[in-house]
């Protein structure tokens, strides 16, 4: 366990669907982050936040919906996703003052979009 | 253009056998930082190790080393006596001074061979 926890570790919907994928961490982190992970392509980052504010978006199609609550939960609301949203969605944290240290990653959500 | 670029796909290295992964960065920026994750199959992103662009020396962790060219623009990870659970995705990644986020390579796949 990294202390970033991440639910489901699978899901599969349906193109008309509505679900969320959440991330919990108990680090005592500031920041928390969303990236998206697909075959043969780099980690994409979908949204930063830091102290629970949104501080970016990384043209993020709006069938995506980021939402933090506190600095311990983030959450990303899917509806109407298309097929080549599947992927692994990655949440992490880091603490915005120590930049010496890498993100904690969570085991990601395995999303398959039918 | 691309900031990380790792060119090795897939790489296979006998147990006890030291490996590199190569990965080259592009950056103007004078202060910047270099990260090393490895991603099992599980899917977690494992915190491997950090250099710093002005750290006069290459950063060790246990079994892990970061070969640093910093003309070359060279960050390679070096992993000495490679065992059966060394098997996995590694990411090369930076961070540029100024920016939170971290930008993530496309990844080398190694393999360990008993």
């Amino acid at each position: 366990e990294t202390g970033v926890t991440q639910t489901p570790r699978h899901l599969v919907m349906g193109m008309t669907n509505k679900k969320s994928l959440k991330c919990e961490q108990h680090l005592g982190h500031n920041a928390m982050y969303w990236y998206k992970q697909s075959a043969k392509k780099p980690l994409e980052l979908m949204f930063v936040y830091n102290f629970k504010e949104q501080t970016e978006n990384n043209s993020v199609p709006s069938r995506f919906s980021p939402e933090c609550p506190n600095s311990s939960h983030l959450f990303l609301h899917l509806h109407t996703l298309q097929p080549e949203d599947s992927a692994l969605y990655l949440c992490a944290s880091s603490r915005v003052e120590e930049r010496n240290y890498g993100y904690t990653f969570g085991s990601g959500t395995r999303l398959t979009v039918v | 253009a691309q900031k990380i670029t790792q060119t090795q796909p897939g790489m296979f290295v006998q147990e006890k056998e030291a490996v590199t992964l190569d990965c080259t960065y592009d950056t103007s920026d004078p202060s910047y930082g270099l990260f090393w994750y490895k991603q099992p199959s599980s899917g977690e992103m494992i915190f491997l190790i950090y250099q710093g662009s002005y750290d006069q020396q290459n950063a060790t962790e246990g079994r892990y080393s970061l070969n640093f060219q910093k003309a070359r623009k060279s960050a390679n990870l070096v992993i000495s006596a490679s065992q059966l659970g060394d098997s996995a995705m590694y990411f090369c990644a930076m961070r540029e001074r100024g920016y939170q986020k971290v930008t993530f390579g496309i990844g080398t796949k190694l393999q360990v061979i008993p």
